[in-house]
């Protein structure tokens, strides 16, 4: 029979608002983590990363924080636009440009 | 701006059948992947492959899948006797060498249907 989908959090946030979007990863030896925007029957598209040695990234609009202490991640998206409705995909990696582990994803929704 | 291409948008075939999903990754790249998406689902990661070799193969990259760079643009994908469950999104992404960044560059995927 047909498989069915998980089903993704979502986010639902009025356009100007500022998003957060979370992410917990899994392997505490992963040194490079990144943020994806995937649209619908598109490809994912990179938006920002961070590694390891860092805590914080500043990208346009977009901010992505790393803790690991509790392996976790968050991407903020500021002044959010309904072009940026998407599936947003963490993504983690331990051996810096090797695999990449996704995330389940978060689906976002800009209501005007 | 440079971009990672996939052909075809939309491939359907029968159940056991040979499929060849093609890729042109961007020129200046030196790593290619093969990733997966059931639908619904998340993003799986199937191979990589830097130097002409395999460099690292997922569980459900078994002997019925293959990679091969044929020249000096392409990076195909082939499953030789496809199954039911492998209907899925398949992207291919590339990246530079480590000094360009970590960050991998997807294309806009093909869409396998097994029948």
């Amino acid at each position: 029979g047909e498989s069915v989908g998980l089903h993704l959090p979502t986010l639902s946030v009025q356009e100007g608002d500022n998003s957060i979007i979370n992410c917990a990863y899994s392997n505490s030896a992963s040194d490079y983590f990144i943020w994806y925007k995937q649209e619908s029957g598109k490809g994912p598209q990179f938006i920002i990363d961070i590694r390891s040695n860092m805590d914080k990234r500043q990208g346009q609009r977009v901010t992505v924080l790393l803790n690991k202490t509790v392996k976790h991640l968050s991407l903020q998206i500021a002044a959010t636009q309904p072009g940026d409705s998407a599936v947003y995909f963490c993504a983690e990696s331990y051996n810096q440009g090797g695999k990449l582990i996704f995330g389940q994803g978060t689906e976002l929704s800009v209501k005007p | 701006e440079p971009e990672v291409t996939q052909t075809p948008s939309h491939q359907v075939t029968q159940m056991g059948q040979e499929v060849i999903l093609r890729c042109v990754p961007i020129s200046n790249h030196l790593y290619f992947y093969w990733y997966r998406q059931i639908l619904g689902q998340k993003v799986e990661f199937l191979v990589s492959f830097y130097n002409n070799e395999i460099s690292e193969k997922s569980e459900i990259f078994d002997d019925q899948f293959s990679v091969e760079r044929p020249d000096g643009s392409n990076f195909t994908l082939k499953i030789r006797s496809t199954k039911l469950e492998d209907s899925a999104m398949y992207f291919c992404a590339s990246r530079p060498l480590l000094a360009g960044g970590l960050e991998q560059f997807f294309g806009p995927g093909t869409r396998l249907t097994v029948l």
